[in-house]
């Protein structure tokens, strides 16, 4: 079935470890996203990118880093900088506008939660 | 520049009972409206989708939102409410010429037995 695979599903981190999340799509999706979920705030985006070797900061990319070396994966690295990293992560695909199926919808990973030691 | 506010941050209805979710967004642009339910512990699976066409759309399990320009609204509803349906909606913006979605903050849908 294709879809997207998050993992692991929980992750913890020691205080100024790096630590990478894994994000792969079989969707033959173009888009790549990464948000991060606090409770109350809804979902934030940290990096996208809308095609193999290139990304885009979102709103809130500082202690974040990410790569698009192939098409079908899109890690985060959450860095010892991001001073707040508990959080639940969502990982998304979707369609590039302009492509023949416009279709924008998201499809989402399960998710990883990230919690500090 | 586009956003979206969810106007409650928790509902609470009774099983049986009709659902309203409220959604007003701001979009610089002819907007694509989503909405997103997202179950404990998963991840978020759309709802329902409006790209310009008709205002009325049908979503799944039963849900249906309307857009109305003139309100700059897109509220969820549904005319009975079952237990399954408890779970976080969120409503979402795209903006389609820099392929990014907006979400709002998201409500918390209690439905009681």
């Amino acid at each position: 079935d294709g879809g997207i695979t998050q993992s692991p599903k929980y992750l913890f981190r020691k205080e100024g470890q790096n630590v990478t999340l894994s994000c792969e799509q079989n969707l033959n999706h173009d888009a790549m996203y990464w948000y991060r979920q606090d409770p109350g705030q809804g979902l934030r985006l940290i990096y996208y990118s809308q095609i193999v070797n290139d990304f885009q900061k979102g709103d809130i990319a500082e202690g974040y880093s990410v790569s698009r070396e192939k098409k079908e994966s899109f890690p985060l690295t959450v860095t010892s900088a991001q001073k707040n990293p508990t959080a639940f992560y969502l990982c998304a695909s979707s369609v590039r506008p302009g492509q023949v199926s416009t279709n924008e919808k998201l499809f989402f990973g399960s998710g990883t939660q990230l919690s500090v030691l | 520049a586009q956003s979206v506010t969810q106007l409650d941050s928790h509902v609470s209805v009774s099983e049986g009972t009709p659902v309203l979710l409220r959604c007003n967004y701001s979009s610089s642009y002819s907007p694509s409206l989503f909405w997103y339910v997202q179950h404990p512990n998963k991840g978020l699976q759309l709802l329902l989708k409006y790209t310009s066409a008709a205002t009325l759309v049908k979503g799944i399990n039963g849900f249906e939102a309307e857009f109305k320009k003139s309100e700059t609204s897109f509220h969820l509803t549904k005319p009975s409410a079952h237990m399954s349906d408890a779970a976080e909606y969120f409503c979402v913006v795209s903006d389609l010429d820099f392929n990014k979605f907006y979400f709002g903050s998201g409500t918390k849908l209690n439905v009681k037995p």
